[in-house]
């Protein structure tokens, strides 16, 4: 049982602007942890997208961008490309949870 | 080239047990803490376990404590998952995950990650 909810599914055209919010709780972003973004393609490992609420990793297009603020974050895919369909995990810590990181309950993004 | 190769899945009888390897390569093993983290199959991720780098400390999901236990060999730069009592609900890909930076179990995002191996509980 995740405790970090994202909507099931987002979907856009082409081109468009998405966003995919990630809501916590003062035990997890809200304490100030990091936020992460993972995108997994169908049928592969999941792949880090975003660290440290805002960064990107090597490689990674800047049509992807991240940000946390208060107990919730984003992703953000800006110029949306057919290739970005996939699904979309965040993860933080929770301090309420023995060492505990935690995902969040993923999104699928559609390009329609 | 920094590397992650999960084996030991397969099909087990409710009750039975697994062992679960993550072999490293291409990065100092002992410097990074890691983690199993699962996904059945149609769900979302779940983080399982984590260890230290040095294996001194352990973490566990509610859902596996006291069933599961994560271990290290440094020397052999592989991750172990010991896995006991297997439930249903224990059907999943697993994967193996390395921390981003070498320090402690933290809320540090994972960089790296193996492309997981099948358990099957079932009779």
């Amino acid at each position: 049982q995740s405790v970090l909810t994202q909507p099931p599914s987002v979907s856009g055209a082409p081109g468009q602007r998405v966003t995919i919010s990630c809501t916590g709780s003062s035990s997890n972003i809200g304490a100030g942890y990091d936020v992460h973004w993972y995108q997994q393609l169908p049928g592969t490992a999941p792949k880090l997208l975003i660290y440290g609420n805002s960064n990107r990793p090597s490689g990674v297009p800047d049509r992807f961008s991240g940000s946390k603020s208060g107990t919730s974050a984003s992703l953000a895919i800006t110029g949306l490309q057919a290739e970005d369909e996939a699904d979309y995990y965040c993860q933080s810590y929770d301090s309420s949870l023995s060492g505990s990181k935690v995902f969040g309950t993923g999104t699928k993004v559609t390009v329609l | 080239e920094v590397q992650l190769l999960e084996s030991g899945g397969g099909l087990v009888q409710p009750g039975g047990s697994l062992r679960l390897s993550c072999a490293a390569s291409g990065f100092t093993f002992s410097s990074y803490a890691m983690s199993w983290v699962r996904q059945a199959p149609g769900k979302g991720l779940e983080w399982v376990s984590a260890i230290s780098g040095s294996g001194g400390s352990t973490y566990y999901a509610d859902s596996v404590k006291g069933r599961f236990t994560i271990s290290r060999d440094n020397s052999k730069n592989t991750l172990y998952l010991q896995m006991n009592s297997l439930r249903a609900e224990d059907t999943a890909v697993y994967y193996c995950a390395k921390d981003r930076l070498p320090t402690t179990v933290s809320d540090d995002a994972f960089d790296i990650w193996g492309q997981g191996t099948m358990v099957t509980v079932s009779s």
